[in-house]
């Protein structure tokens, strides 16, 4: 169980496009997921923290105008990067947690690596 | 301000031996959990083992066990019978605090098994 899908797993695009990225929760029903930015050889960064059905809240430093977060459903959020630049690539994953009782244990998803040319 | 410090960039560890990665916490809030996932080169982040603040025993789960030690603020991560499949990236994160979800993560450990 807690399998998280993100879609795609790979996308190229060119500077000033918007691309979307899904992330889904195949088994079980995500109240809170998020969105992380990771570069080569370092660690996740929080990008922001999406709940169901309201607005995402955004880390310091990130700009919600051009990472655009949508949580329409309790298994879909989405993040769409708003006029790509080559600065913009990078590996992005998302994560949902499974809430309840326990560990508030995050799942992750396989990520979404992003080149902007 | 809530840290995670993981201090071995790099690990080399020989099949079949056990090894420890290192892992200290930084915080003032009583309540909080502890995660350990692993990275494989493919990308995704696999959970593996949980402790959580209050929890009397350290965790474990088949050949991962968490060495808690709650007065010196660690949570070193221990993988027994290593592996080939076990080299990957290693990273601790920490959940501070009820009811927030957020994670900090650390820097990450990279382990190498040995044939």
């Amino acid at each position: 169980g807690a399998v998280v899908s993100q879609h795609p797993s790979r996308v190229i695009c060119k500077s000033g496009t918007s691309v979307k990225i899904e992330c889904r929760s195949l088994d079980f029903q995500a109240t809170t997921m998020f969105w992380y930015r990771q570069f080569p050889k370092q660690s996740l960064m929080l990008m922001a923290t999406s709940n169901e059905g309201s607005k995402a809240t955004y880390e310091q430093g990130v700009e919600k105008d051009k990472f655009l977060i949508n949580h329409a459903s309790l298994t879909l959020s989405t993040l769409t990067v708003t006029s790509a630049h080559p600065e913009d690539s990078s590996f992005y994953i998302c994560s949902a947690r499974t809430g309840g009782r326990g560990t508030d244990t995050q799942y992750f998803g396989p990520g979404t690596r992003l080149t902007v040319l | 301000a809530q840290k995670i410090t993981q201090t071995q960039p790099g690990m080399f560890v020989q099949e079949k031996e056990a090894v420890t990665l290192d892992c200290t916490y930084d915080t003032s809030d009583p309540s909080y959990g502890l995660f350990w996932y692993k990275q494989p080169s493919s990308g995704e982040m696999i959970f593996l083992i949980y402790q959580g603040s209050y929890d009397q025993q350290n965790a474990t789960e088949g050949r991962y066990s968490l060495n808690f030690q709650k007065a010196r603020k660690s949570a070193n991560l221990v993988i027994s019978a290593s592996q080939l499949g076990d080299s990957a990236m290693y990273f601790c994160a920490m959940r501070e605090g009820r009811g927030t979800y957020k994670y900090i993560f650390g820097t990450g450990t990279r382990l190498k098994v040995l044939a």
